[in-house]
């Protein structure tokens, strides 16, 4: 079956303009995650959905980051007056339920670059 | 997803030879172990996980170490293949963290031919 799927899969934007990041998760899966992925560092965790239960936002590095997950399916995150140290690659997995037994399967994550 | 391939470590290997790449873990409270493996242009891929009440795992062509005592965790992959070539992140997570991982910096393996 298809994978997670992630659009656009690069975004050029100038500081100061928002931008929206899009993850379509496989389907069935409810737990759903966002990464950010910065040159020459490891995956940081950003923000998990899991059912119609609030959002873990422990992740978010500042309020310009949002996201949101309608009808328990896509997702889009969104950086409002994106700044330069906001480029990086963004990264959704998903899985089948919440907890260590199920797999995260990775999209294959949006590349923003802030100029 | 792009390697972030400029600034990471980089093991180069033989092809044939066995390989081993090193992590270590922050959380002495970590009870699940994942390394994942990222090619270039692509998602992190799942290879495989080891849970803290073992200290030894073993997949296809992979072997996962852990010790606890030094919170160090090694992939062993044996008779490295060109398309092994990636890189390797391993990551952290405990019960009640919502299944968020913690991951590493990561590790550049390039197989020579």
């Amino acid at each position: 079956g298809a994978g997670v799927s992630q659009s656009p899969s690069n975004k050029v934007t100038e500081k100061g303009k928002d931008v929206e990041l899009r993850c379509d998760p496989i389907s069935g899966h409810t737990a759903l995650y966002w990464y950010r992925q910065s040159l020459g560092q490891g995956l940081e965790f950003l923000i998990y959905f899991q059912g119609n239960s609030a959002p873990d936002k422990s992740g978010l590095p500042s309020d310009r980051f949002s996201a949101e997950r309608t009808g328990g399916s896509v997702s889009t995150l969104t950086i409002q007056r994106t700044q330069q140290e906001d480029s990086a690659v963004y990264l959704c997995a998903s899985s089948l339920a919440p907890g260590q037994l199920y797999e995260q399967y990775f999209g294959p994550g949006t590349r923003l670059t802030v100029t | 997803g792009e390697s972030v391939g400029l600034h990471l470590p980089t093991l180069s290997v033989q092809e044939g030879d066995n390989s081993i790449i090193n992590c270590a873990y922050s959380n002495s409270a970590s009870d699940y172990f994942i390394w994942y493996k990222q090619e270039s242009g692509k998602g992190p891929q799942f290879i495989i996980d080891i849970r803290s009440n073992m200290d030894k795992r073993q997949g296809q062509r992979v072997t996962v170490l852990l010790n606890k005592t030094v919170k160090h965790l090694s992939l062993q992959i044996a008779a490295t293949q060109p398309g092994d070539s990636a890189v390797y992140f391993c990551a952290e997570t405990y019960m009640g963290a919502t299944n968020k991982l913690i991951f590493g910096t990561g590790t550049l393996l390039a197989v020579q031919p």
